[in-house]
């Protein structure tokens, strides 16, 4: 079946350091490709989407490129905030809707 | 800007009560779904919700689960008979279409913790 892993956490980084959080996928498809994020206290917002390979999502300075040949989405950002500290899961759908998400992973980033 | 809201925030119940978790989803979105995750684990799709009936769900809603829309605005999980097992926050999401490329809207969450 569908199924996400995602880059196990914590991840603990300097402000300004380059961040990524790797994503590798298992789909029967050609999925969508999410990554969502979880600030302390509050629900799931989207951060980016692909929905075909070899599209780039990007929002707020991260970006990830869906990749089918490594049925990769790798999430990344060139300098990362202290505001980004949370905890960011990777998701596809595929020709359902329900959405699989990987583990999660924790960032904080100290200033 | 539109968002998905939950109520309540935080349910503490006794194991065998039962348990209605409330969701306005985004007011023009026609898909509606639950997600549920346990402290420490994934999330996990429960079921999605459309035209008033069960598109889809997962293994994990069972015969104690059932969902509804009661009205043009809100939509509500119903757990028959908790188990220590369902505590869990749940998440509540919609969206515009129910396409793999359209993007499902969560809300903040309902903590639930059964006693």
């Amino acid at each position: 079946g569908n199924s996400v892993t995602q880059m196990e956490g914590p991840v603990t980084l300097s402000e300004e350091a380059f961040l990524t959080i790797n994503c590798t996928y298992t789909a029967t498809g050609y999925p969508s490709l999410f990554w969502y994020v979880q600030y302390p206290g509050e629900g799931l917002q989207l951060l980016l989407k692909a929905t075909k390979a070899d599209d780039k999502g990007s929002n707020k300075g991260f970006e990830a490129t869906y990749r089918k040949e490594t049925t990769s989405f790798h999430l990344e950002k060139g300098s990362v905030q202290v505001s980004d500290s949370a905890v960011y899961f990777c998701a596809l759908t595929d020709n359902n809707n329900d959405m699989r998400f990987g583990a999660g992973t924790r960032l904080t980033v100290k200033p | 800007e539109p968002e998905v809201t939950q109520t309540p925030s935080h349910q503490v119940t006794q194991m065998g009560q039962e348990v209605i978790l409330r969701c306005v989803p985004i007011s023009n979105h026609l898909y509606f779904y639950w997600y549920r995750q346990i402290l420490g684990q994934k999330v996990e799709f429960l079921v999605s919700f459309y035209n008033n009936e069960i598109s889809e769900k997962s293994e994990i809603f069972d015969d104690q689960f059932s969902v509804e829309r009661p009205d043009g605005s809100n939509f509500t999980l119903k757990i028959r008979s908790t188990k220590l097992e369902d505590s869990a926050m749940y998440f509540c999401a919609s969206s515009l279409s129910g396409g793999p490329t359209d993007t499902q809207y969560f809300g903040p969450g309902t903590r639930l913790t059964v006693l």
